[in-house]
């Protein structure tokens, strides 16, 4: 069963360093989302790709946060420098077309630990 | 910003009980969704209906939707241990189709 590879699982560094998380969604889908998620909370929209382009970036953090879809496939969400407050769980997913009736796919998340 | 708010936040019963959470929205939609998610894990999704749709089945979900109260629940009937996990209703985004969750029902089943 096809599914949305998210590496690495878990993340530990220290404020003020740089981080990747790196997302490769089920084949052919052409939508991708990141998500952050804090512990007891739901998921947050960070960013929305269509194919390689920017959707909706509007929630992205931007002075720290940057985020790419070159090939429109897969995707790499960045921090630098890492705060404190950044230490969540960070989920991306996909879904075939953009439609909103569409059920998304997730992978299994990052958790960032930010010491 | 969350457009659904679940309800309630936790949610403890014993194997063999029914569990029902419901989720409450802002704003008019054309669809909800249901998602579980285990601890530490992704969300998988469970269940979809639409804003035309009062009510959808699959195997043990029963999940009813109401746009006159923007409301809607789910049903577990005859929850099992394996059904421990926290549960996020979600309803696309008004001006896109990104998906906004509730903050989520934590479930507990009991042997």
């Amino acid at each position: 069963e096809a599914e949305v590879a998210q590496s690495p699982r878990y993340k530990i560094t220290e404020k003020s360093q740089a981080v990747a998380f790196w997302c490769d969604p089920i084949s052919g889908h052409a939508t991708l989302y990141w998500y952050r998620q804090i512990l007891g909370q739901g998921p947050e929209l960070l960013v929305q790709f269509q194919d390689e382009s920017v959707v909706d970036d509007s929630q992205l953090p931007k002075d720290r946060f940057s985020a790419e879809r070159l090939k429109g496939v897969d995707s790499t969400l960045k921090i630098q420098p890492a705060e404190l407050g950044d230490s969540a769980m960070y989920l991306c997913a996909s879904t075939r077309t953009g439609g909103a009736g569409t059920e998304a796919f997730f992978g299994q998340g990052t958790r960032l630990t930010v010491v | 910003s969350q457009q659904g708010e679940e309800d309630p936040q936790a949610l403890s019963i014993q194997e063999g009980e029914n569990a029902t959470m419901n989720c409450s929205y802002k704003t008019s939609i054309n669809n909800l969704q249901w998602y579980r998610q285990n601890s530490g894990r992704g969300l998988v999704h469970l269940i979809l209906i639409r804003s035309n749709e009062r009510e959808k089945h699959s195997g043990r979900l029963r999940v009813t939707l109401d746009t006159s109260k923007k409301s809607s629940s789910l049903l577990i009937t005859a929850s099992r241990a394996a059904d421990t996990a926290s549960y996020f209703c979600a309803t696309p985004e008004q001006a896109g189709t990104a998906l906004i969750f509730g903050k989520g029902t934590t479930l507990s089943v009991s042997s």
